[in-house]
């Protein structure tokens, strides 16, 4: 059974950083695309980065880039984001999820629970 | 970028009825993705490349369209339907999801 458990979040002040981890069993890690995907209160879903089976490429959105930061270490099965001059936008429930990169058919596969990040002084 | 407008964003259907969620791109795209996600739980992918029901997707959901104008279908309303439904298209980055239509059992 695929299991990703994401850890890390909580409160932080505007401006502080913070990193978030996620957990992969159940299925071959480094054969598998990453990502994370936040979503606001109340509000819908918004893809954050994406990193491939090596690490050697990601991908971000504009809101992002060059704050956040998306790595593995496939001997650990384990995904992170790092994200640097946090803003109260940025504040959000983040899950990671398995990405299947298959041309333009580009989709999450499977979706941890989630971890909470709050951005407020 | 792509921008997905779902409609409508929120409908109530009985038992039963037949249940028509849409999905509009800005631009044309290869394919459309769909996620459940019920209250307080994390999303799930639903349907895949446009019309591939995800394992364990009871086969009275489907997916079809092309182009710029997708949908989802559930032939028969469950009252475990109800949950938002976001639709998300991978053809070009950056990645984008609709709004999400919410879908509530009258």
């Amino acid at each position: 059974e695929v299991q990703l458990v994401e850890s890390g979040g909580g409160l932080v002040q505007p401006g502080r950083s913070l990193k978030l981890s996620c957990a992969a069993s159940g299925f071959t890690f480094s054969n598998y695309y990453m990502a994370w995907v936040r979503q606001a209160p109340k509000k819908g879903l918004e893809w954050v980065a994406t990193i491939s089976t090596s690490g050697s490429r990601t991908y971000y959105p504009d809101s992002v880039k060059g704050r956040f930061t998306i790595s593995r270490d496939n001997a650990k099965s384990s995904l992170y984001l790092q994200m640097n001059s946090l803003k109260s936008e940025d504040t959000a429930t983040y899950y990671c999820a398995s990405f299947n990169y298959g041309g333009s058919a580009r989709y999450f596969d499977y979706w941890g629970q989630g971890v909470m990040v709050t951005v407020s002084s | 970028e792509i921008v997905l407008t779902q409609s409508p964003t929120t409908m109530a259907a009985s038992p039963g009825e037949k249940v028509t969620l849409t999905c509009r791109a800005s631009s044309s795209v290869s394919y459309m993705h769909w996620y459940q996600q019920r209250s307080g739980t994390s999303p799930k992918l639903w349907i895949y490349e446009t019309s591939k029901l995800a394992s364990g997707v009871p086969n009275r959901f489907s997916g079809s369209g092309s182009g710029t104008s997708y949908s989802l279908t559930i032939n028969s309303m469950e009252t475990e339907d109800a949950a938002t439904y976001y639709c998300q298209q991978g053809s070009s980055y950056p990645l984008t999801f609709g709004s999400g239509t919410k879908l509530e059992i009258k």
